[in-house]
């Protein structure tokens, strides 16, 4: 089974705090994913990756930066929290790393990381 | 571009009813792919189903099936004798080879509770 697994399920920053957000994948994954779920507006992407150090902006990438080092990890970093950052956030990774794959593969989720800015 | 609407947010029904969850999408590609995912109090999003935009065949996979119907651009989802487990946020979303920005779009969700 594929495990995707985030460093933490809830996390508790003040503004302007540096904030990290990790993701592991265990099934060898090209792709790796972070979206924000927020009440009403679904899951939007903020980043994604293809490979190793490689990064796509989603389309909401403003406020975020990205770091994948290792194929398995996909860091989502926060430079300077801000309230409007306090929301769910979900990691995901899929198999493939040419276009047809990465839209046709399914997305494997992690829990999700609960993260408030106060 | 590529949209996926959910026009029900919350569905309440009980348990042993049967269910529908409205899925219509937009896109210009003619190669696409329908997914459903299914996110339980736990938070978790679990993978329920992809059909590709040549296939219209309907899905039937126990409780569960799924109509594709390419002429109205929907891909409902029918929950048959539901159950309190079934209780979850679904997800419809679409991924296409001209998606943007964005390799699978979602729809909002919808809110599905189950009565006991």
């Amino acid at each position: 089974d594929v495990k995707v697994t985030q460093s933490s399920r809830y996390l508790v920053k003040r503004t302007g705090e540096k904030v990290f957000l990790e993701c592991v994948q265990d099934m060898d994954h090209e792709n790796m994913f972070w979206y924000r779920q927020d009440p009403g507006l679904g899951l939007r992407l903020i980043y994604f990756s293809y490979d190793v150090k490689m990064k796509e902006k989603g389309d909401i990438p403003e406020g975020y930066s990205v770091s994948r080092e290792k194929k398995e990890r996909f860091s989502l970093i926060l430079e300077s929290a801000s309230t409007n950052q306090t929301s769910m956030y979900l990691c995901a990774s899929s198999l493939g790393t040419s276009g047809a794959f990465l839209i046709y593969n399914e997305q494997f989720f992690g829990p999700g990381t609960r993260l408030t800015v106060l | 571009a590529q949209k996926v609407t959910q026009a029900q947010t919350e569905i309440s029904v009980v348990e042993k009813e049967d269910v529908t969850l409205d899925c219509v999408y937009e896109t210009r590609d003619t190669t696409y792919y329908l997914f459903w995912y299914k996110q339980p109090p736990s938070g978790e999003l679990v993978f329920l189903i992809r059909r590709n935009s040549f296939d219209e065949q309907n899905e039937i996979s126990g409780r569960y099936s799924w109509n594709f119907q390419k002429s109205t651009s929907s891909f409902n989802f029918t929950i048959t004798a539901s159950q309190v487990v079934d209780s979850a946020v679904y997800f419809c979303a679409l991924s296409a080879v001209n998606s943007g920005n964005t390799p699978l779009v979602f729809g909002k969700g919808t809110r599905l509770s189950v009565i006991a």
